[in-house]
C-alpha cells in the first residue's frame, strides 16, 4: 500500500477560510514533501520539511511534522479560488532497498467563491 | 532558469505498440526520475537516472526501461503496451542529492486504445 495516506480525500470549503490536510506515513524518512497539482497537469512542488524539523513556513502554507507519530499537516491560510487543486504528500524513504519518493493518494481542495 | 520539460505531452498507441517518451531536466540537476499516475493507483515511482546510471528502481514489469544521455536528458520506453498503462508519465529532476527537492514536469498523458 501507500506509503503516504492522505486526510481527507477531498475537502471543500468558502474563499477565505483555513485549508488543512493531513498525511500519515509508515517508515522512517528523510524528509516529507508537499505538492499541489492542478486537473492533469505537473506536481508543483510546496514545501519540504525535514525530519529533524517540527514547522516550517513559506507564505500561506505551514507545514508541521510529527515524527513520532509519523504524521504530517499542511495548513493553507486564507484561501483562494487560484488554490483549487489536488495536494499530496511525498515522503523521501528508502523502501526495499530502494531511495523513492513516495506519495500518498491526494486531497482534492475545492475552494468556493 | 528553465523547468523541466516533456515530450510529447499528449500520445494515443494502440495495444502491443511501443512508445518513448522524453525529459529533459533543469538545467544543472543529474538526477531524473520518472513516476506513473493513474486514477486507481495514484502516483508511483517507475525509475531514477543519476550519472546515466539507474540509481532506484520501483515495481514495474520489465516493459518499462528507460535511460539517461550525458547532457542528462532521459528517456522512458514503454513496449508492447497494454490499456493499464494508459496513464500520465512524470519525470522529475533533482540536483543529484538523493535527498534534494525534485521538481516536475507537465507530463506526457499517454492513452493506449
Amino acid at each position: 500500500s501507500q506509503q503516504g495516506e492522505e486526510d481527507p480525500q477531498a475537502l471543500s470549503i468558502q474563499e477565505g477560510e483555513n485549508a488543512t490536510m493531513n498525511c500519515s506515513y509508515k517508515t522512517s524518512i528523510n524528509n516529507l514533501q508537499w505538492y499541489r497539482q492542478n486537473s492533469g497537469r505537473g506536481l508543483v512542488h510546496l514545501i519540504l520539511i525535514r525530519s529533524n524539523e517540527r514547522e516550517k513556513h513559506s507564505g500561506r502554507l505551514r507545514v508541521t511534522l510529527d515524527t513520532s507519530k509519523k504524521s504530517s499537516s499542511l495548513l493553507i491560510t486564507a484561501s483562494r479560488a487560484a488554490d483549487t487543486a489536488s495536494y499530496f504528500c511525498a515522503t523521501d524513504a528508502q523502501i526495499q532497498g530502494a531511495q523513492k519518493l513516495v506519495f500518498g493518494q491526494g486531497t482534492r481542495l475545492t475552494i468556493n467563491p | 532558469k528553465a523547468g523541466v520539460t516533456q515530450t510529447p505531452r499528449y500520445l494515443i498507441k494502440t495495444r502491443g505498440q511501443q512508445v518513448t517518451l522524453s525529459c529533459s531536466p533543469i538545467s544543472g540537476h543529474r538526477s531524473v526520475s520518472w513516476y506513473q499516475q493513474t486514477p486507481g493507483q495514484g502516483l508511483q515511482f517507475l525509475f531514477e537516472y543519476f550519472s546515466e546510471t539507474q540509481r532506484n528502481k520501483g515495481n514495474f514489469p520489465g516493459r518499462f526501461s528507460g535511460r539517461q544521455f550525458s547532457n542528462s536528458r532521459s528517456e522512458m520506453n514503454v513496449s508492447t503496451l497494454e490499456l493499464g498503462d494508459s496513464a500520465l508519465y512524470l519525470c522529475a529532476s533533482r540536483r543529484g542529492g538523493v535527498t534534494d527537492t525534485q521538481y516536475f514536469g507537465p507530463g506526457t498523458r499517454l492513452t493506449v486504445l
